[in-house]
């Protein structure tokens, strides 16, 4: 079964800082990957997502994240947090293929952002 | 685009009621979802309905959970009886297929029973 990890439930960065949020799958085979972010009592929204076209992907609020198949790793980054950014991160996958629609989360990764 | 729909945002309910959770997705999106938050054990897929026809049940906890999709526009959630650990955050997804094209969330309902 495809699991996501991500490393640190919690993350601070000051405004103004580079944010980076980590991702890991495992899978051999590169699956779909995704970036949700939560905020307080809200849905999820995806970010970005990864779909075996260009690794590095560019994605809303100025997110990026780069798939890395050497590393299986699809960190998340953004070179200047803003205060706004606070919220619940999450990466997620999907198994690579058609009909494909198990939709695995990881743990969440919670980003505040101090003054 | 008025995304996906869901009520209540809020149930406040008895142990021991039936409740039901509704969701309205996305005009034209036939794959439709049911997930559930919690603090212990995150995101987790209930399930999948493809066309209004249930493919993937097999992360409903119980008997005591069922869902429904009568129509495209249209799903419930249902919980009967409830019970303090059904106290959760139940997310409606839905898409226009599967695979890469990511689901689009509502906002969610939370559901405490006391």
């Amino acid at each position: 079964a495809q699991s996501v990890t991500q490393l640190g439930s919690h993350v601070s960065v000051s405004e103004g800082a580079l944010v980076l949020l980590r991702c890991n799958y495992s899978s051999s085979v590169p699956p779909y990957l995704f970036w949700y972010v939560q905020y307080p009592n809200q849905g999820l929204q995806l970010l970005l997502k990864y779909t075996s076209a260009a690794t590095l992907v560019k994605g809303i609020n100025g997110f990026e994240a780069e798939f890395k198949k050497s590393e299986t790793s699809f960190h998340l980054t953004k070179p200047s947090a803003h205060m706004s950014d606070a919220a619940e991160y999450f990466c997620a996958v999907i198994p690579s293929g058609a009909g494909s629609y198990q939709l695995t989360f990881g743990k969440g990764t919670k980003l505040s952002v101090i003054p | 685009d008025a995304g996906v729909i869901q009520s209540p945002r809020h149930e406040v309910t008895e142990m021991g009621q039936e409740v039901t959770l509704r969701c309205k997705p996305i005009s034209g999106h036939n794959s439709l979802f049911w997930y559930r938050q919690t603090m212990m054990r995150g995101l987790e897929l209930l399930i999948y309905f493809n066309n209004n026809v249930p493919i993937d049940d097999s992360g409903m906890p119980e008997d005591r959970f069922s869902a429904k999709m009568p129509n495209a526009s249209f799903s419930t959630l249902k919980i009967q009886p409830s019970e303090p650990r059904d106290s959760a955050v139940y997310f409606c997804a839905s898409s226009s297929g599967t695979g890469g094209l990511g689901y689009t969330f509502g906002s969610g309902t939370r559901l405490t029973v006391v």
